[in-house]
């Protein structure tokens, strides 16, 4: 069946360092690719999304490639801020009835210090 | 985007009541789905209620212990029965606008605590 893998964290940075969070696929076919982000106390934002190979993803300076090849999704920013700490998920969405069911990864929490 | 609100944000609860979780849209639409996050876990689907239909349960959960209603386009609730502390989660609904059948949106979550 379907999966997604994350990187284990959490993850400590600090302030304008660079961040990577892996994410790889198991999948028939070829997901639509999402990386949702929960501040704490928080539900879930929709950060980015590819929707086809080759796709990249950006927003709020973070960006994620589809890589068909290596079946990745991996999630950067060059440059990190406080506030960007909290819990990034990264999914896969198998096109199911008319729309995306999400398979999520198990997350990943980043801690960026001043 | 949509904006999704639910009641309540938290709760404590003791061991064999029950609780019925609101989800409001404030647009019209036909998927809505509620979630399980457990502590420091990922999303799990509990069920897709559909408008118009019977709530489509996945596998390991059930309808007895997580009845849905879904009685119009903006509104779905959920209610867990005869708590244990096991269900202790967040519980968060989504929905799928009919514009953009790719994406996802997350209501803010209700935190449950089981005593």
């Amino acid at each position: 069946g379907n999966s997604v893998t994350q990187m284990e964290g959490p993850v400590t940075l600090s302030e304008e360092a660079f961040l990577t969070i892996n994410c790889t696929y198991t999948a028939t076919g070829y997901p639509s690719l999402f990386w949702y982000v929960q501040y704490p106390g928080e539900g879930l934002q929709l950060l980015l999304k590819a929707t086809k190979a080759d796709d990249k993803g950006s927003n709020k300076g973070f960006e994620a490639t589809y890589r068909k090849e290596t079946t990745s999704f991996h999630l950067e920013k060059g440059s990190v801020q406080v506030s960007d700490s909290a819990v990034y998920f990264c999914a896969g969405g198998a096109l199911s009835g008319g729309y995306n069911k999400l398979i999520f990864g198990a997350g990943t929490r980043l801690a960026v210090h001043p | 985007s949509a904006v999704i609100s639910q009641k309540p944000s938290r709760d404590i609860c003791q061991r064999g009541t029950s609780l019925t979780i609101q989800c409001q849209v404030d647009s019209q639409v036909t998927m809505m789905f509620w979630y399980r996050q457990q502590p420091g876990q990922s999303l799990t689907l509990i069920a897709t209620a559909n408008q118009g239909s019977e709530a489509t349960y996945e596998s390991g959960f059930v309808i007895d212990k997580f009845p849905i209603s879904r009685p119009n386009l903006t509104f779905s609730t959920l209610t867990v029965s005869n708590m244990s502390p096991e269900d202790s989660s967040i519980y968060l609904c989504s929905v799928v606008l009919p514009s953009s059948y790719n994406e996802q949106f997350f209501g803010p979550g209700t935190r449950l605590t089981v005593l």
